[in-house]
């Protein structure tokens, strides 16, 4: 079966700095996504990009955060300025397009912000 | 946010049926009801999605009320593989994005 992959798998950042998490989506799927986790809490929305650009944001998803395909296979997102709450296992996912498609997740990557 | 409830926790005997609950009375009628599960350390995968009609799949089968306002998801037989959190969320007809509520975790006893 096809499979979201992202990298790193952990990822250890010193506070202020930036950080890019990666990952290459499903090669057909057209929607594209990024949700966090904090250690013991829900999944939560972060962005969803269709298009070359974002159609939804949550209120986590500030200045700070940007997202990008640079180059047709690759979803990135950055964290500028990296604080303490950043940490969290990020996870991308992907899906196709209709109201009928399901998503698929990554294994997601851990940040750490020390 | 189309908002979903669900019991926090439940528990089942391996090889024992288990139906997992959720409602969703905020329900518009193009809002698909998907179930996703996280494993322990894993991202969140699929189990099962529907819009109307009861759906089966290899994983689980989903019992949706006549009104819609709520649904059930049924695994027929658990295992100890099958411990996870289990989240009920409704795509919205803005399908753009998928919001999780806080699941149920079910335990599964050998």
């Amino acid at each position: 079966e096809p499979e979201v992959t992202q990298t790193p798998s952990h990822q250890v950042t010193q506070m202020g700095q930036e950080v890019i998490l990666r990952c290459v989506p499903i090669s057909n799927h057209l929607y594209f996504y990024w949700y966090r986790q904090i250690l013991g809490q829900k999944v939560e929305f972060l962005v969803s990009f269709y298009n070359n650009e974002i159609s939804e944001k949550s209120e986590i998803f500030d200045d700070q955060f940007s997202v990008e395909r640079p180059d047709g296979s690759n979803f990135t997102l950055k964290i500028r300025s990296t604080k303490l709450e950043d940490s969290a296992m990020y996870f991308c996912a992907s899906s196709g397009q209709g109201l009928n498609e399901k998503l698929f997740f990554g294994s997601g990557t851990q940040l750490s912000v020390l | 946010d189309a908002k979903t409830t669900q019991p926090n926790s439940m528990e089942s005997n391996e090889e024992e049926p288990v139906h997992l609950p959720c409602n969703h009375s905020t329900i518009s009628g193009t809002d698909y009801i998907h179930w996703y599960r996280q494993l322990p350390s894993q991202g969140p995968e699929y189990v099962i999605h529907g819009l109307t009609s009861n759906v089966n799949n290899r994983m689980a089968s989903l019992a949706i009320a006549e009104d819609r306002k709520s649904s059930t998801l049924i695994l027929h037989r658990a295992t100890l593989r099958d411990a996870a959190v289990y989240y009920c969320i409704l795509r919205e007809y803005n399908f753009n994005k998928f919001y999780f509520g806080s699941g149920t975790k079910l335990n599964v006893k050998p």
